[in-house]
């Protein structure tokens, strides 16, 4: 199994574009998360989704992030317009009743 | 909002000897988790402690959970150089797992 993948590892774009993160979790997996790091606030719980279902989108920040599981293999994180403040590391992690596996994330710089 | 909070922000210790960290937790969980994360790099699960467990190992690592003080410890034996990382715990609650903010260890040669 390749784990959790996501794409791009990097991503750098002006104030003002629109960004889309992507994400493949572990086949099998009926959860998937979206979670932001930056310094100051640690690890945040942006939204999560159960069997393609947003659960609880109570942490996304604001109306520009909005994100979407068209079908168990494949999820997006979207950010329009991105903002300065939004640059962070965006991780996806997948989980089972066997335990959580976390994607590399991508890495976010807004200039 | 941080659900669990880790105790200290950093330790320094030298390399074989034992490291302990701490976590205390706010409310009720399903079970608690303890993840490693290397600089720039993603997450990796280390061990789950379920609510109704007390003490769990995993090679040199033996986390406790003590749901009546809703605090947990993770203790890595005899540290390596490798384990110079940030610990993070992470509670489950719901279906979610909510991180505390880490302690970042360095292992010092």
């Amino acid at each position: 199994d390749a784990g959790v993948i996501q794409s791009p590892r990097h991503e750098v774009t002006e104030m003002g574009q629109e960004v889309t993160l992507r994400c493949k979790p572990i086949s099998g997996h009926d959860y998937l998360f979206w979670y932001r790091q930056t310094m100051m606030r640690g690890l945040e719980l942006l939204i999560y989704f159960n069997n393609n279902v947003p659960i609880d989108d109570s942490g996304m920040p604001e109306d520009r992030f909005s994100a979407k599981m068209p079908n168990a293999s494949f999820s997006t994180l979207k950010i329009q317009p991105s903002e300065p403040r939004d640059s962070a590391v965006y991780f996806c992690a997948s989980s089972s009743l066997n335990g959580y596996t976390f994607g590399s994330g991508t890495r976010l710089t807004v200039v | 909002s941080q659900q669990g909070e880790e105790d200290p922000q950093a330790l320094s210790i030298q390399e074989g000897e034992n490291a302990t960290m701490n976590c205390s937790y706010k409310t009720s969980i399903n079970n608690l988790q303890w993840y490693r994360q290397n600089s720039g790099r993603g997450l990796v699960h280390l061990i789950l402690i379920r609510s109704n467990e007390r003490e769990k190992h995993s090679g040199r690592l033996r986390v406790t959970l003590d749901t009546s003080k809703k605090s947990s410890s993770l203790l890595i034996t005899a540290s390596r150089a490798a384990d110079t990382a940030s610990y993070f715990c992470a509670t489950d609650r719901n279906d979610k797992i909510i991180f505390g903010k880490g302690t970042r260890l360095h292992i010092l040669p």
